[in-house]
């Protein structure tokens, strides 16, 4: 079975200062990872993935997040934040295709990123 | 907007009742998936079903049942409502099965049970 482990559950930060919302995972079988974003008051939305190759993605809002496989981590980042980053972030894995697809997201219990002005 | 639609948004009702929470996918999804998210468990996955079939299973309750009709839409009934069922329970539709596919949420319905 997966896990994943979002170390923080409340990360305050100024104002167009970086961030860094660390995800760990552990998984026996190879996996994808996901960060999703969740406002206020709405359902949750896809921020960026790893699926496979360069372990560095980036978001077009200005995300970024690193696969690290030694480490099992998969840390989101954005080098200066904005009031409207105001949410709950959620890591989360599934397993990599085994000619299945029969399961579903394992989620991290969240991040809450308050910008501070 | 992420395509996919959930009615209602709010419930309130008692213990020892029946609720059906009902969900339409994005145009053109196959796959339909419920996740429970509460103070205390976080979000857990609960089902999938794929082109009208259950797919997998994840922490559902056997007082918990669900099914994708031929029109795609699926529905989640959950029945001896107890006080710890009160959460905010997602729909989300992704095309196919692939694991690595995007799974598009819903708005959610809370649930609260009294």
């Amino acid at each position: 079975a997966q896990s994943v482990t979002q170390l923080d559950s409340q990360v305050p930060v100024f104002e167009e200062a970086p961030v860094e919302l660390r995800c760990n995972y552990s998984s026996s079988v190879s996996v994808y990872l996901f960060w999703y974003v969740q406002y206020p008051n709405q359902g949750l939305q896809l921020l960026l993935k790893y699926l496979s190759g360069s372990t560095l993605v980036e978001s077009i809002n200005g995300f970024e997040a690193e696969f690290n496989k030694s480490q099992t981590s998969f840390h989101l980042r954005k080098p200066s934040v904005h009031i409207s980053d105001t949410a709950e972030y959620f890591c989360a894995v599934r397993l990599a295709d085994s000619g299945g697809g029969a399961d579903g997201l394992t989620f991290g219990k969240g991040t809450h990123l308050i910008i501070q002005p | 907007d992420s395509g996919v639609t959930q009615t209602p948004k709010h419930l309130i009702t008692a213990t020892g009742q029946r609720v059906t929470l009902r969900c339409s996918p994005r145009s053109g999804d196959l796959s339909v998936y419920w996740y429970q998210q509460s103070l205390d468990q976080g979000l857990q996955f609960l089902i999938q079903y794929y082109n009208g079939e259950e797919r997998a299973k994840g922490n559902i309750l056997e007082r918990f049942s669900a099914q994708q009709f031929p029109d795609l839409h699926s529905e989640l009934n959950l029945s001896s409502l107890e006080l710890g069922d009160s959460a905010l329970y997602f729909c989300a539709s992704s095309p196919g099965t692939s694991g690595a596919g995007t799974q598009y949420f819903g708005p959610g319905t809370r649930l609260t049970v009294l």
